[in-house]
């Protein structure tokens, strides 16, 4: 099964609101990170924590790392319409890119 | 920022046709190159990794003499599908990254190949 498994699968709210975003692994990782996908093209980094930090922020994006739970959460805050598309988390067991593994990934939609 | 370009973005071929992808690391040198694959909905899943002057790995299940993969610069990869089917039909993904641990994947856009 994947590494990264995340949830919900499917979002759906107004713009202005806060996004969240969870995703969940099985193993010991090295880093984290966060993609974005629009629709039909490939996949954009957004930000990387590493399995010694707890929080980090990038703009609106705020990511959180819990190694005991073995989950990380994903929160846009004051979305906007072009937050729509698909985020994946992605886990590396080393620090090897080879190794980085991607969830199933959750649907974003932001109602204008 | 990193720029990786991907070409062609489309294609359509008939069953029996081979079709090449090309994978190019615009900004950068890229001594390794990934290839994804991709369903619709569903996450990424490494197919191969192309290592610039040597042989790709190919990952469990992926046959290497369906997708042939060729490195031959640091800033160049090739996926060629072989006698392609309509079951390969699906999107393909390559990503580069820059040297170093811990480098996020610089993704190109994609390319959806439809057999028919």
């Amino acid at each position: 099964s994947q590494q990264g498994e995340e949830d919900p699968q499917a979002l759906s709210i107004q713009e202005g609101e806060n996004a969240t975003m969870n995703c969940s692994y099985k193993t010991s990782i090295n880093n984290l990170q966060w993609y974005r996908q629009n629709s039909g093209r490939g996949l954009v980094h957004l930000i990387l924590i590493r399995s010694n930090e707890r929080e980090k922020h990038s703009g609106r994006l705020r990511v959180t790392l819990d190694t005991s739970k073995k989950s990380s959460s994903l929160l846009i805050t004051a979305s906007r319409a072009a937050d729509t598309a698909s985020y994946f988390c992605a886990t590396a067991l080393s620090g090897s890119a080879r190794q980085l593994t991607f969830g199933s990934g959750t649907q974003l939609t932001v109602l204008p | 920022g990193a720029v990786v370009s991907q070409h062609p973005s489309r294609v359509i071929c008939k069953s029996g046709t081979s079709v090449k992808i090309e994978c190019r690391s615009l900004d950068f040198q890229a001594t390794t190159m990934f290839w994804y694959r991709q369903f619709p909905k569903q996450s990424l899943m490494l197919m191969a990794t192309s290592n610039e002057g040597s042989k790709a790995t190919y990952e469990q299940g992926v046959e290497k003499d369906k997708f042939l993969i060729n490195h031959a610069s640091l800033t160049l990869s090739t996926l060629t599908v072989t006698s392609a089917h309509p079951e390969d039909s699906s999107f393909y993904i390559c990503s580069a990254t820059r040297t170093g641990n811990n480098s996020p994947l610089h993704f190109g856009n994609g390319t959806r190949l439809t057999v028919t």
